[in-house]
């Protein structure tokens, strides 16, 4: 079975600053697709950045960027000039089309400080 | 484009009552549909995969007797919480997949359910 490990419950930046967010995933499947979605208060979950497995380029979403290394099964979301609208839940999820649905980690609460 | 609704946003109801929850695509015909529940600080677990025209999959633990989904067209899919108790108070959360779209999934805004 998939497992996506999400190893920072909580993580700290400050305003302007950069911040990395921990993401490796357990899978023996050769195509799939890495995701990183974005929970505020409000609850809504939106996507921040995807990337596809048999791509070696890192996805890049203006201040969001991922380092995926298919090797080390790590997947990391970076987020560049930090702002307070970054604040939220950070989950990182895995989608196979063997199994045709996302596999969620347990998420990042990021707090943004002044 | 690709915005998913839910209703009610929240809701509450005495125990023993039956809840329905409506998830709409607003504007794209989604073959597929997913439904989540949230507990307070934790991730998204997947309770059921919904199919236009065709039964649910339900995850392993997940009882279909209790969780009714109906997903009779292709922009609507309904979760009906049957003979509801307080432990099946949580936050409800469906995604839409669009159809011929590859494997990008819309979430909708989340139901609050409370049984008292």
């Amino acid at each position: 079975a998939q497992t996506v490990t999400q190893s920072q419950p909580e993580m700290s930046v400050q305003e302007a600053e950069t911040v990395t967010l921990s993401c490796t995933y357990d899978t023996s499947e050769s195509d799939y697709y890495l995701f990183w979605y974005k929970q505020p208060p409000s609850r809504q979950m939106i996507l921040v950045i995807r990337q596809e497995a048999y791509k070696q380029q890192n996805a890049t979403e203006n201040r969001f960027s991922v380092n995926f290394q298919k090797a080390a099964k790590s997947f990391s979301l970076k987020i560049s000039d930090s702002q307070l609208g970054d604040a939220a839940m950070y989950f990182c999820a895995y989608y196979t089309g063997t199994a045709s649905k996302l596999t969620f980690g347990t998420g990042t609460r990021l707090q943004v400080t002044l | 484009g690709a915005v998913v609704s839910q209703h009610p946003s929240w809701v509450i109801c005495k125990s023993g009552t039956s809840v329905k929850i409506e998830c709409r695509s607003l504007d794209f015909q989604a073959t597929t549909m997913f439904w989540y529940r949230q507990f307070p600080k934790q991730s998204l677990m997947l309770m059921a995969t919904s199919n236009e025209g065709s039964k649910a999959t339900y995850e392993q633990g997940v009882e279909k007797d209790k969780f009714l989904i109906n997903h009779a067209s292709l922009t609507l899919s309904t979760l009906t919480v049957t003979s509801a108790h307080p432990e099946d108070s949580s936050f409800y959360i469906c995604s839409a997949r669009r159809s011929g779209k590859g494997n990008e999934q819309f979430f909708g805004p989340g139901t609050r359910l409370t049984v008292l």
